[in-house]
């Protein structure tokens, strides 16, 4: 069955600095990768995905994710944090080959921001 | 246009009761997902609704859960009756196309706690 682990269950970064969020999945195919943020008291807004073609994919509020084959890894990353990035963050994983829409979430990263 | 909506936003209930929660996904979005988050763990699909068809109810943990979607249009997650480790919170997203790279909209969630 297919997994996804996010390492790291909390990130502390200033203001400013740059920010890497790790994600690994387990999956025999190349899956459907997602990023999803959750801030205080709103639902899972989606950040980006990647699907096929450049495994450099661009998303909303300046971040970024690459897919790496190889490494089984789509680690999301943003050059400078802002204090209102500081929220939840789940890497999501849809399988390709099977049909099913279900997604496969890590356990989260929160991301604190100090200013 | 609006979003994934979900009612109620917090619920509070003692073992054996029942507790319905319900979703109205992003009007004209055939697709229904419910997924839930125990508390400190990572999201778990639960079933899919294509307009008020069950396509896939795999996650569903047991008898106790009933979902609907009568119409096709919103839905409700009934658990009766509600255990403790039922406590958690319960997404709903939804999605429009019919094909595998469709992006799932969610919304707020809905937090149950069991006493």
């Amino acid at each position: 069955a297919q997994s996804v682990t996010q390492p790291d269950i909390h990130i502390t970064v200033s203001e400013g600095a740059s920010l890497e969020l790790r994600c690994n999945y387990s999956y025999g195919a190349t899956p459907y990768l997602f990023w999803y943020v959750q801030s205080p008291g709103q639902g899972l807004q989606l950040l980006l995905k990647y699907f096929s073609g450049d495994t450099l994919v661009q998303g909303i509020k300046g971040f970024e994710a690459e897919f790496k084959r190889s490494q089984s890894s789509f680690n999301l990353r943003k050059p400078s944090v802002h204090w209102s990035d500081a929220a939840e963050y789940f890497c999501a994983v849809g399988l390709m080959d099977t049909g099913r829409r279900a997604l496969t979430f890590g356990s989260g990263t929160r991301l604190q921001v100090q200013p | 246009e609006a979003g994934v909506t979900q009612f109620p936003s917090h619920s509070v209930i003692e073992k054996g009761q029942t507790v319905t929660l319900r979703c109205d996904p992003i009007s004209g979005h055939d697709n229904l997902y419910w997924y839930r988050r125990v508390m400190g763990k990572e999201i778990k699909f639960l079933l899919h609704f294509v307009k008020e068809s069950k396509q896939d109810e795999s996650g569903m943990p047991n008898n106790r859960f009933l979902a609907e979607r009568t119409g096709g249009t919103y839905s409700t997650l009934k658990v009766q009756p509600a255990e403790l480790e039922d406590s958690g919170v319960y997404f709903c997203a939804s999605s429009q196309d019919r094909v595998l790279q469709e992006t799932q909209y969610f919304g707020p969630g809905t937090r149950l706690l069991v006493l």
